[in-house]
């Protein structure tokens, strides 16, 4: 079983559109979550954290449930420019110090 | 504040070929991380240095990659010998907190 799954995709919206993203793992030791975004031969970009209340960034929110180790991501009112590859991460303690796993990401393409 | 640099930015080489990939993180960051993207792959870990220590090789492919971060700042990658499935973005991130990563542009190569 992979660390972190994420569906694929593609998805393929129109603007507008409200989209969400699914991401599960395995270790349920870990502490911290992100989501990260990597466009088309860019490298990944810290998109927002991931807490266990819930957060949101303008037309973005991140939930997490601890119990399931489900995480996911919502964009509302989607824009051409959140075209891209949305890649889930999770922070692991592994012999005292943090690593970052990465899903192999969804990616997204808004439509006009 | 400048960013990570990486070079070169692309690389063709033939299969059992060398290669070495540069990267200067973030001034003041202890931590440097060297991942390799496979296309439609998320990022992986290969290895993690603590300012001039090895902290994570685990999926560093020992027989034929290796990376050393001498005095604790800039690091190089080294393949030898190359194979076509090397072919991938080599990205080399850092972070002061080990929380917060700041990823180069990356190196992507092509093998033959």
């Amino acid at each position: 079983r992979k660390e972190v799954e994420q569906d694929p995709g593609p998805f393929n919206v129109p603007e507008g559109a409200t989209v969400a993203f699914n991401c599960t793992y395995s270790n349920s030791a870990s502490q911290s979550f992100f989501w990260y975004r990597q466009d088309c031969r860019k490298e990944p970009k810290l998109l927002m954290s991931v807490y266990s209340s819930g957060n949101e960034d303008g037309r973005f929110t991140a939930q997490l449930n601890r119990a399931s180790q489900y995480i996911s991501l919502l964009i509302r009112d989607s824009k051409l420019s959140d075209s891209a590859t949305y890649l889930c991460v999770v922070n692991e303690i592994s012999g005292g110090y943090n690593k970052l796993i990465f899903g192999a990401g969804t990616r997204l393409a808004v439509h006009p | 504040e400048a960013g990570v640099a990486q070079s070169p930015r692309y690389k063709i080489i033939e299969k059992r070929q060398s290669v070495a990939f540069w990267c200067n993180p973030i001034s003041g960051h202890a931590t440097l991380y060297w991942y390799q993207q496979i296309l439609g792959q998320g990022p992986k870990l290969l290895i993690q240095f603590q300012n001039n220590g090895v902290v994570d090789d685990s999926q560093l492919p020992k027989d034929r990659f290796s990376a050393e971060r001498l005095k604790g700042v800039d690091s190089t990658l080294k393949i030898q010998p190359a194979k076509l499935e090397d072919s991938a973005v080599y990205l080399c991130a850092s972070s002061l907190d080990s929380f917060s990563y700041t990823f180069g542009s990356g190196t992507r190569l092509t093998v033959v």
